[in-house]
């Protein structure tokens, strides 16, 4: 069975760090990956994602994610962290194309200290 | 253009109980999927329905059961509640299933809190 492991439960940075979040996941076959953030009292809404091509992909506000075939992962990175960032972040993947299910792992908690 | 709505946005029954929440896809989706979110969790994958029909389930009892209607919208029915089935339960729209869509981006609603006691 599919399973994503997302180790960093909670993190804390200040504005201006940099930032990178993990992400591992098991299937050893083709996936699509996805990075999906919940602001507080929001929805959740699509970051980035990833089925093919660039490993490198970049999403909205400013942050972006490599894809790691031989490492099973795909790490989401963000130069330069803002306040508003400040969110619960979902990496998820698929293993066929399009809308099969997600697997979701358990989410990291990110607070950006103004 | 209205995104995905869910109802009721909280609620509370007790054990032994049933609940039907509902969903309203985005405006042009037709596909609508259901994940239940413990808390400290991430989303698990109740099933998915296109066509009126349930196309994927996860692994969840019998007891969770749902619906689609011609206008696409859904129901998720859960029968005989346990504690453990306290959590979010969250909507998604998309548009096709697997394959007919190509940009794999699942619209999620806000929800609906669901408290067993």
């Amino acid at each position: 069975a599919q399973s994503v492991s997302q180790h960093n439960h909670h993190v804390i940075l200040s504005e201006a760090a940099s930032l990178e979040l993990g992400c591992n996941y098991s299937y050893g076959g083709t996936v699509n990956l996805f990075w999906y953030v919940q602001y507080p009292g929001q929805h959740l809404q699509l970051l980035l994602k990833y089925f093919s091509g660039d490993p490198l992909v970049k999403g909205i506000k400013g942050f972006e994610a490599e894809f790691i075939k031989s490492k099973f992962s795909f790490n989401l990175r963000k130069p330069s962290v803002q306040w508003s960032d400040t969110a619960e972040y979902f990496c998820a993947v698929t293993y066929n194309f399009g809308n099969e299910k997600l697997t979701f792992g358990t989410g990291t908690r990110l607070t950006i200290i103004p | 253009d209205a995104g995905v709505t869910q109802s009721p946005t909280h609620l509370i029954k007790t054990r032994g109980q049933q609940v039907t929440l509902r969903c309203s896809p985005k405006s042009g989706h037709d596909t609508v999927s259901w994940y239940q979110q413990a808390l400290g969790q991430g989303p698990q994958f109740i099933f998915q329905y296109y066509e009126e029909e349930e196309r994927q389930r996860g692994n969840f009892p019998d007891r969770f059961s749902g619906h689609q209607f011609p206008n696409y919208s859904s129901e998720l029915n859960v029968n005989a509640l346990l504690l453990g089935d306290s959590a979010l339960y969250l909507c998604a729209s998309s548009s096709g299933p697997s394959g007919r869509s190509n940009t794999g981006e699942l619209f999620f609603g806000e929800g609906s809190r669901l408290t067993v006691l």
